[in-house]
């Protein structure tokens, strides 16, 4: 059980330049988050996903676009690369247990800078 | 709009202490809040979560407990050690910000001195 997994580990992009960050749960759950951290803040949801084919915006979506196909995956899309974000991105899963009952796991972490 | 604030923003201790760190919210209306470590480069592990029914949770030498009214939560280590040298973090499901949200504080530098 790998639990959540995202590559790549460090990316260094230049501005204007697109990537896209990998991310893959094997543990069946429902919901996936992607955040971003910034030093000496706390995290920032940029998009989140309740099951495949939904998703729905968080605090800080713009410059990003993701997408849900299957269970297991959720890809974030930087469109158009801006030092602004350059940050640490982290995915995160979790499943309904029932109503208010959410435990969420975290995936290492990409560390992205965009110069 | 719901705020979260963790303070201190740094502690540091000497092994063998029992410390508690705070966790402060603006909104009582919950779904349930969330202990994290994480380590330096790291991603976060949860600790523990209390639903918004509940008034504590423990987990070997962590203890969390969460006081909805007055809008604060704790997490109480006891016996502390360099291990435990981390930043810890938590998070509120907020209601009132939409239904699968988290909000973090941005968490407490923990370290314990051998």
């Amino acid at each position: 059980n790998a639990g959540v997994t995202q590559t790549p580990k460090f990316r260094i992009l230049k501005i204007g330049q697109s990537m896209t960050l990998q991310c893959a749960q094997d543990m069946n759950h429902n919901y996936m988050y992607w955040y971003r951290q910034d030093p000496g803040m706390g995290l920032k949801l940029i998009y989140y996903s309740v099951g495949a084919g939904i998703t729905d915006k968080g605090e800080v979506p713009n410059g990003y676009n993701v997408s849900r196909s299957t269970t297991e995956d959720f890809p974030l899309r930087l469109e158009l690369a801006a030092p602004s974000q350059t940050s640490v991105y982290f995915c995160a899963s979790s499943y309904s247990m029932g109503q208010g009952e959410y435990e969420q796991y975290f995936g290492p972490g990409t560390r992205l800078t965009v110069t | 709009k719901q705020e979260v604030t963790q303070i201190p923003a740094a502690l540091s201790v000497p092994e063998g202490e029992n410390l508690v760190l705070n966790c402060s919210f603006t909104d009582s209306a919950i779904y349930n809040l969330q202990w994290f470590r994480q380590d330096p480069g790291k991603g976060l592990t949860s600790l523990l979560l209390i639903q918004s029914s509940q008034r504590e949770q423990t987990s070997g030498r962590l203890n969390a407990s969460l006081d909805k009214s007055s809008g604060r939560s704790t997490l109480y280590i006891a016996a502390s050690q360099p291990g435990d040298s981390a930043t810890y973090l938590c998070a509120v499901r907020a209601t009132t910000s939409g239904t699968y949200k988290y909000i973090f504080g941005t968490g407490t530098r923990l370290k314990v001195l051998a």
